[in-house]
């Protein structure tokens, strides 16, 4: 079965710093894989997504995503983080093979202080 | 124009009470999802319906039915609810299974 693992739970940051979210995944088949947002109190937000071509994505507000296929990984990155990216980061997997269901890693909490 | 959409936002009820919400989609998507959200933000999918058919049904307790009556609706109904029932439930919609879903706004259940 599929799962999704996020290396990090809670990361502090302070503005102006560089982000970068570890995701790997489990799974030996073609997969898509997303990474969505999720701001205080608010309903999950698609960041950026990666289907196939090239394995770097952008995404939006700033944010950007390299798929490692030999790594199983698909790490999230922004070079400068802001007050407002405070939030919750979830990456997630699907493969498009299969029971083709969406797999949610734990989440990583942000904090960036002002 | 909200795309996807839940009611109630808040839901508080006694145990052994049986509940409803709602989740509709203008986004013209083949495919609606419920997904519960636990108190560490730990979000597992529970059902997903292409054209009001089931197609996944994960390991959850009978109590929970889902009901799709057209392809832009699916409802949740729980019955004879638990303690452990109190989560964050998001209603999804998607193109397809392998496209990325949209979510709604979310259902916080609480059961005292």
């Amino acid at each position: 079965a599929q799962s999704v693992s996020q290396h990090n739970h809670h990361v502090i940051l302070s503005e102006a710093a560089s982000l970068e979210l570890g995701c790997n995944y489990s799974y030996g088949g073609t997969v898509n894989l997303f990474w969505y947002v999720q701001y205080p109190g608010q309903h999950l937000q698609l960041l950026l997504k990666y289907f196939s071509g090239d394995p770097l994505v952008k995404g939006i507000k700033g944010f950007e995503a390299e798929f490692i296929k030999s790594k199983f990984s698909f790490n999230l990155r922004k070079p400068s983080v802001q007050w407002s990216d405070t939030a919750e980061y979830f990456c997630a997997v699907t493969s498009i093979q299969g029971a083709q269901k969406l797999v949610f890693g734990q989440g990583t909490r942000l904090t960036i202080n002002p | 124009d909200t795309a996807v959409s839940q009611t109630p936002k808040y839901l508080v009820t006694q145990m052994g009470n049986d509940k409803s919400i709602k989740c509709e989609q203008n986004l013209g998507h083949d495919t609606m999802y419920w997904y519960k959200q636990d108190s560490k933000k730990f979000l597992k999918i529970m059902f997903s319906y292409n054209n009001k058919e089931l197609i996944i049904n994960e390991t959850v307790p009978n109590r929970f039915s889902p009901k799709s009556p057209d392809k832009a609706h699916l409802n949740l109904h729980i019955n004879s609810l638990e303690l452990g029932d109190s989560a964050v439930y998001f209603c999804a919609s998607s193109q397809s299974t392998v496209h990325e879903q949209f979510f709604g706004p979310g259902t916080r259940l609480t059961v005292l």
